[in-house]
């Protein structure tokens, strides 16, 4: 079956520390993106990426770095410079995060939950 | 820069009855792309339906219908014959053309009661 996982589905972090949050799909996707969601506030855009080895920043990429080093794969690091880390990160996927055609909604996987100790 | 606006947080049906959430929108564009999305308790985000602008009927999906109004930039769902399963979060998002990611309303809990 085709989808998105993200991996773990739980993440505890100590203060200081990176953690890298796991996306993967299967999709034949071009575009991926990471959404931050807090309670009261919806979903966030952290980072994009239309096309391997290209990313943008979104809304509120200050304290994560991304890689799209294969079509498949989109990595979140959350680094010691994100002051809140704390929250649930949804990853998701589009066939052409361009083309601005209607079919081109976005796919979610199941998210993480991260938690800073 | 959009914003999308869900002005109830929360809100309740009895089941088989029916309920509209409201939602919102700013935008200076001429065509865009709505879309309303389902997160129940699981987290797992599922659309729920789209509706393209440039088109005057209203998009439905069985049970789900929406009240487009573009004058009034109002983008609102109704659904029918509320099943418990309708319970969880929806969120209203909005989508421009060639538009790299979608701007999201902050949701409306819908609790369906027994």
């Amino acid at each position: 079956d085709g989808g998105i996982t993200q991996s773990p589905k739980y993440l505890f972090r100590k203060e200081g520390q990176n953690v890298t949050l796991s996306c993967e799909q299967n999709l034949n996707h071009d575009a991926m993106y990471w959404y931050r969601q807090d309670p009261g506030q919806g979903l966030r855009l952290i980072y994009y990426s239309q096309i391997v080895n290209d990313f943008q920043k979104g809304d509120i990429a200050e304290g994560y770095s991304v890689s799209r080093e294969k079509k498949e794969s989109f990595p979140l690091t959350v680094t010691s410079a994100q002051k809140n880390p704390t929250a649930f990160y949804l990853c998701a996927s589009s066939i052409d995060g361009a083309s601005g055609l209607s079919y081109n909604e976005q796919f979610f996987g199941p998210g993480t939950r991260l938690t800073v100790l | 820069a959009q914003t999308v606006t869900q002005s109830q947080p929360e809100m309740s049906v009895q089941e088989a009855e029916t309920v509209t959430l409201s939602c919102t929108y700013d935008t200076s564009e001429s065509n865009y792309y709505l879309f309303w999305y389902k997160q129940p308790p699981s987290r797992q985000m599922i659309l729920v339906i789209r509706q393209e602008a440039y088109k005057q009927q209203n998009a439905t999906e069985n049970r789900f219908s929406v009240n487009f109004q573009k004058a009034a930039k109002s983008f609102s769902l109704k659904i029918s014959d509320s099943q418990l399963g309708d319970t969880a979060m929806y969120f209203c998002a909005f989508m421009k053309p060639y538009g790299q990611n979608f701007v999201f309303g902050p949701g409306t809990r819908l609790s369906v009661l027994p």
